[in-house]
């Protein structure tokens, strides 16, 4: 595998489901990113982690739970969500996030409907 | 007003025609600017990089930048039907990447 990887490519769930989005890169950067890509809007940046600390948090709603276990992996629990959490997910990695000349590289984005 | 507008499109061409995407901004602090693109089922992926105003090009694309009018632009000579798909403008500051909502690119054949 290279580059950034993420499972599963689609998901379906309730609102009262609990379940998890899993990204994986293997390009040795240091910091991961977890996105939200809603039809006809911005990308949205939800959490950043550089070095496997969390390092930004933009005001996401408590039912999305990030977890960064080492620098390759990236997790993002998911439970009772709305039907407007429904969007893709995009996980991206970079080298050094505080740099100006930082590049951001993305997985393929898990497309996510909550019933 | 929010800080980078973006056409959302569709915008559908013949091939062999140049394409014209463009960006507009509203913060004077970006001093980085980048156009990604994304194909269906994909995530975005890094086409152009530039930093501060003037052109770049690279093959077909050439990227150009107006800080004093705070507009940025792709374009794309004789579009390929391979060019279909999602271009997306972002531009940063610091540790501040912001996104265009991207303009839908459609080249016909």
């Amino acid at each position: 595998e290279t580059g950034v990887t993420q499972t599963p490519r689609h998901l379906v769930m309730g609102m009262t489901n609990k379940k998890s989005l899993k990204c994986e890169q293997h390009l040795g950067h240091n910091a991961m990113y977890w996105y939200k890509q809603s039809a006809k809007k911005p990308l949205e940046l939800m959490f950043v982690y550089s070095l496997e600390e969390r390092v930004e948090n933009n005001s996401v709603p408590s039912r999305f739970s990030p977890e960064c276990p080492n620098s390759s992996h990236l997790f993002l629990h998911l439970h009772t969500l709305q039907p407007e959490d429904s969007a893709l997910y995009l996980c991206a990695s970079s080298q050094v996030w505080t740099s100006d000349t930082d590049t951001q590289y993305f997985g393929p984005g898990t497309r996510l409907t909550v019933l | 007003q929010k800080e980078v507008e973006q056409d959302p499109g569709p915008l559908s061409v013949p091939e062999g025609a140049i394409v014209s995407l463009n960006c507009t901004y509203s913060n004077s602090a970006f001093q980085y600017f980048m156009w990604y693109r994304q194909y269906s089922r994909k995530g975005p992926e890094l086409l152009m990089y530039t930093y501060s105003s003037g052109n770049k090009e690279d093959g077909r694309f050439t990227a150009q930048v107006d800080k004093s009018s705070k507009y940025i632009s792709l374009f794309i000579r004789d579009s390929q039907p391979s060019d279909s798909a999602t271009y997306l403008c972002a531009m940063r500051y610091g540790n501040k990447l912001v996104f265009g909502a991207g303009t839908i690119l459609r080249v016909k054949s």
